[in-house]
């Protein structure tokens, strides 16, 4: 089974710290993305990556930016944390195929900004 | 832009008790549409899928039928037990292969005993 492991499952910071959040998977998937989990609103998608060095904004970018340097690690970097980004934070990835993919995701990471 | 809206929690059944999920979409062109549930502490893991009009997709009693005409993608099961106490998200995908996955607001359910 494909694992996608994400470095922290909870995590406190201070108001304009600058905040990794960290998402390794084992199984060679070409699509990585990362989501945040708030209540009613679902998932929403920061940032996608398709390939190495590549990434495409998803529908919330704002206050966040990513970096992917090898295939199987897809980090998630918030320059100067604010308490409004105090969430549920799901890393996912995918083959890359024609579209209808299963997402694989990690358990999250609960991040609190004081 | 494309969208997902299922029904609004929380959703309380007894044991044995039949489930509907309802869940509607807005797309461009013949997306994916996907179930998937997320148990209490863990990650999201996909339930079921069907990628074309009037295909049905099943895991573990669950059921869904992907209906073009009524744009809609109802989640199903005949008798539910504890262990279905969930989150479930309906969500969608176009058909490239950069494209996004879009998530509904998610359904919580809880079973009785």
């Amino acid at each position: 089974d494909v694992k996608v492991t994400q470095s922290s499952r909870y995590l406190v910071k201070r108001t304009g710290e600058k905040v990794f959040l960290e998402c390794v998977q084992d199984m060679d998937h070409e699509n990585m993305f990362w989501y945040r989990q708030d209540p009613g609103l679902g998932l929403r998608l920061i940032y996608f990556s398709y390939d190495v060095k590549m990434k495409e904004k998803g529908d919330i970018p704002e206050g966040y930016s990513v970096s992917r340097e090898k295939k199987e690690r897809f980090s998630l970097i918030l320059e100067s944390a604010s308490t409004n980004q105090t969430s549920m934070y799901l890393c996912a990835s995918s083959l890359l195929g024609t579209g209808g993919e299963k997402l694989f995701f990690g358990s999250g990471t609960q991040l609190s900004v004081l | 832009g494309d969208s997902v809206t299922q029904m609004e929690g929380p959703v309380t059944l007894s044991e044995e008790a039949f489930l509907t999920i309802n869940c509607t979409y807005t797309a461009t062109g013949y997306p994916s549409l996907f179930w998937y549930v997320q148990y209490p502490g863990e990650g999201l893991q996909l339930l079921l899928k069907a990628t074309k009009a009037d295909d049905k997709g099943s895991n573990k009693g669950f059921e869904a039928t992907y209906r073009k005409e009524t744009t809609s993608f109802h989640l199903e099961k005949g008798s539910v037990q504890v262990s279905d106490s969930a989150v479930y998200f309906c969500a969608l995908s176009g058909n490239s292969s950069a494209s996004k996955i879009i998530f509904g607001s998610g359904t919580r359910l809880s079973i009785r005993p």
